[in-house]
Order: structure tokens, then sequence, then C-alpha cells
């Protein structure tokens, strides 16, 4: 077994500012990615990885940037944070590379307020 | 838009079986009936997952349906542990988002 650890679990921050998020698994896993998700909506792939230094823009990349520096670890930047924005970010990862179905193992998520 | 359709909530009482039913009619030939869970404040759980068969694993039973446009996710001796909300989703690969839908919010009663 292994553990996707997040931090923060709560950030608030003001507009405009940049805000980073991080994430940590010890599965040993290829693949880490990055979703938002709304209240009451799915999950929108904003970034993945598929190796270490490696960087996939998913649907909603554009306001984020990521940074895979090393496999066991991913962290995703808002470059400037909308006010009143609200969200939660999910990391997730997943053993093989995602080319086929295969199972997520998720974080518990950051949850993001702006102020 | 979730190309799957659940109803929105079901009960159950501690130590019953319950069956979660799924219906997505349009399903492709490639794409895999996945379940997940979710309690607030976690990220989604993975339960389990099919293609054509029938599975089982230590959290459920799988049954996806001979045409495959629908599937029941059954759950047996229900705890408190298992209220959450289930979302039963079509995945092809990984590289995607996951078009969660309301999904069906299981309660447990004591």
């Amino acid at each position: 077994g292994g553990i996707i650890t997040q931090t923060p679990k709560f950030l608030i921050g003001q507009e405009g500012q940049k805000l980073t998020l991080k994430c940590q698994q010890n599965f040993n896993h290829d693949t880490m990615y990055w979703y938002r998700q709304d209240s009451g909506k799915g999950l929108r792939l904003i970034y993945y990885s598929i190796t270490e230094n490696d960087l996939q823009k998913g649907d909603l990349s554009e306001g984020y940037d990521a940074s895979r520096e090393k496999k066991s670890s991913f962290s995703l930047t808002v470059t400037s944070a909308q006010k009143n924005e609200m969200a939660v970010f999910l990391c997730a990862s997943s053993e093989l590379g995602g080319r086929w179905a295969e199972t997520l193992y998720f974080g518990s998520g950051t949850r993001l307020t702006v102020l | 838009d979730a190309k799957t359709t659940q109803p929105d909530s079901m009960e159950s009482t501690e130590g019953e079986t319950v069956h979660l039913p799924c219906s997505h009619a349009t399903i492709s030939g490639n794409e895999y009936i996945y379940w997940y869970r979710q309690v607030p404040l976690q990220g989604p759980e993975y339960v389990t997952h099919g293609l054509q068969q029938n599975t089982t694993n230590s959290m459920a039973f799988l049954a996806i349906a001979s045409d495959r446009k629908s599937s029941t996710l059954i759950l047996t001796h229900v705890s408190l542990r298992d209220a959450a909300v289930y979302h039963c989703i079509l995945i092809e690969g990984g590289y995607q988002n996951f078009y969660f839908g309301k999904g069906t919010s299981l309660t447990v009663i004591p």
C-alpha cells in the first residue's frame, strides 16, 4: 500500500497571488495528476506527468504551472489567484502511465479560498 | 458531461446488502466501468472496476449486464464506514477528466 500526501490541506490566498500546492506519493508510481474539483461537479484535469521532469497539459491548464522535480513529488502553482475562487485541488497517481484505463489513487485534497 | 446515470440517494441499514445501480447506455467497447466513492474532505477512493465480466474484491462485487449498458455495485454487510457518494464512471485511458455526475449518496443507518 501507499499514500498520497497533499499540503497544505487548506489554503487561503489573496487575489493576484501566486500559490503553490505540493503533493508527495510513496507508491513509486510513474504517473501523477492534478485535478480540480468544483462543488457538485466532476474532476477536470489540469496537468499530468508520466515521469520525472515530464509535464503534459490537461483541459484546464491555463492559469496554472506544474513541476515534477522527482518521481515522488508533483507541485502545482496557481499563477494568479482569482477573486472569490473556491475549489478543491486533488493530486493522484497511477502505476503505468494512464494510456490504458487504470486505477488512480487520490490524495485528500487542498481546499483553496481566494479572498 | 457524465455518460452514466445513477439514483441520487439510497439508504441501507448496517449489516445489510445494498445494490447501487448505474446506467451507461452509450458505453463504447474500449471503456471500462469504474466505481469510486468519496466522503467529505477526502479525495475519491477506488472501489472496483470491470470491462465485461463480473468482478469481486474485498470492497464490493460488480455485476455487469451482458450488453454492458448497465451495472450494479453490490456492497455486502454494509457498515457506517461505507456511507459515501458512489460514482460510476466510464474510463478509456488515464489521461482524461473524470466526468463525475452527482453519484449516489449512500446513507447507512445504525
